[in-house]
């Protein structure tokens, strides 16, 4: 079963940052969490990972709370071509499966 | 464009049958996941191999077969295919195991 509590959708205007929260609150100490999207029925996508640290790169920041229960991933200006289902997921570094849960459809509207 | 490859973009075929997917990981890269997603299902990791050898087993029912060749690539092999064995296949690999890449994925008709 997949370790993540998501909001089924949501909506962001286009231009503005979009901020889609994660609940894990079980999470262990070598947990990392994980964000990728599937546009449509594409492969899905890597976005980020982070384990206890705030992370950036070039499509998006990763935001995980102090005690790690919760995370937010935020993009910054999201686009209609961020249009897509987002998938938070933790998994002990690099050696466990992907589990996905169901995720949030993220829809940006013009 | 992710770099993984896979074929046949779309397969469509009847009940009972048996069929090869295949996959090209991205250059260097020595770990190939494959993953099923229906829409009951979801996305669920059937296995895992890595420089030719099995590393990790998911859901992957027994009628279900995959091996890693030394160019690396790999191929799903399903067999005694049933109508619930229509679904997206995609093929994913990753140098460290932390960012998996993931090919388009080959979409599976059981008619």
């Amino acid at each position: 079963d997949a370790k993540t509590t998501q909001p089924p959708s949501m909506d962001c205007a286009e231009g503005r940052a979009a901020n889609l929260p994660c609940n894990h609150s079980t999470i262990s100490g070598n947990e990392y969490v994980y964000w990728y999207r599937q546009i449509h029925s594409q492969g899905p996508q890597y976005i980020i990972h982070g384990l206890k640290n705030n992370e950036t790169n070039e499509m998006a920041s990763l935001i995980i709370t102090e005690d790690r229960k919760s995370s937010t991933l935020i993009l910054p200006h999201a686009t209609l071509r961020d249009t897509a289902v987002y998938y938070c997921i933790v998994r002990v570094g690099n050696t466990d499966k992907l589990i996905f849960g169901t995720g949030t459809r993220l829809q940006v509207f013009p | 464009d992710s770099g993984v490859t896979q074929t046949p973009k779309h397969l469509i075929t009847a009940t009972g049958q048996r069929v090869t997917l295949r996959c090209s990981p991205r250059s260097g890269d020595l770990s190939v996941y494959w993953y099923q997603q229906s829409l009951d299902q979801g996305l669920q990791f059937l296995i895992q191999y890595y420089n030719g050898e099995e590393r990790a087993k998911g859901n992957i029912l027994e009628r279900f077969s995959a091996q890693q060749f030394p160019d690396l690539h790999s191929e799903l092999n399903l067999s005694s295919l049933e109508l619930g064995d229509s679904a997206l296949y995609f093929c994913a690999s990753s140098a460290d195991g932390y960012e998996q890449y993931f090919g388009p994925g080959t979409r599976l008709t059981v008619t």
